[in-house]
């Protein structure tokens, strides 16, 4: 089944900083890569997402950029602020045509210093 | 984007009693529904697959006796934890996917926090 690694387990950064967490994944045939960020007590929140015919995407401060061969995807944040705190979760599927129960990576803890 | 609600948020319960936890898709229909459990400053765990109109599917070490889920209409899935002890105490979360999606996008509910005294 698929594998996804997360890292770092811990981000520590301050107010204005980029902030970049990595993730890599076994399956090939994974074809969906979803971010989400949990606030502390609550659900998940779907943040942004790639599928594997674009190599990146962007939406204001948050980017996420997906290289195929290597298998690996990555959640860049800039100019961040003290509410981006929070465990951000990539995660990796086969979007469509098959399972699409997604493998979770272990979590992210970004801290943002103001 | 769609919105999974899901109740109670908290639930305090004395061992060996039965607790509810609901999980509803408000607008969007959903033939799938999974249930995770994570423990603090862990990742999620898949517990099971809720289907409507069948049995869910359990993830392995998972007991379906014990965790009870029900998936009766295509906005809502239920998980009962049955004789709940202390060790039953942990955050469950739901989730759900629109049944027309191609592309697998999970919406997440709030979360459950349940404490077993």
């Amino acid at each position: 089944g698929e594998n996804v690694e997360q890292h770092p387990s811990t981000l520590s950064v301050q107010e204005g900083d980029s902030a970049v967490i990595k993730c890599t994944y076994s399956d090939s045939a994974s074809n969906y890569f979803p971010w989400y960020k949990q606030e502390l007590g609550k659900g998940p929140q779907l943040i942004i997402d790639i599928r594997s015919n674009v190599g990146e995407k962007k939406d204001q401060r948050i980017a996420v950029t997906l290289n195929k061969t290597a298998k690996h995807f990555s959640l860049h944040i800039t100019e961040t602020q003290p509410e981006d705190s929070a465990v951000y979760f990539c995660a990796a599927s086969m979007g469509s045509g098959g399972s699409y129960i997604p493998t979770f990576g272990r979590g992210t803890s970004l801290i943002v210093h103001p | 984007g769609a919105v999974v609600s899901q109740h109670p948020s908290r639930v305090i319960c004395k061992s060996g009693t039965s607790v509810k936890i609901e999980c509803r898709s408000l607008d969007f229909q959903a033939t799938t529904m999974f249930w995770y459990r994570q423990f603090p400053k862990k990742s999620l765990m898949l517990m099971a697959t809720s289907n409507e109109g069948s049995k869910a599917t359990y993830e392995q070490g998972v007991e379906k006796d014990k965790f009870l889920i029900n998936h009766a209409s295509l906005t809502l899935s239920t998980l009962t934890v049955t004789s709940a002890h202390p060790e039953d105490s942990s955050f469950y979360i739901c989730s759900a996917s629109p049944w027309d999606s191609m592309s697998g996008e999970l919406f997440f509910g709030e979360g459950s926090r349940l404490t077993v005294l």
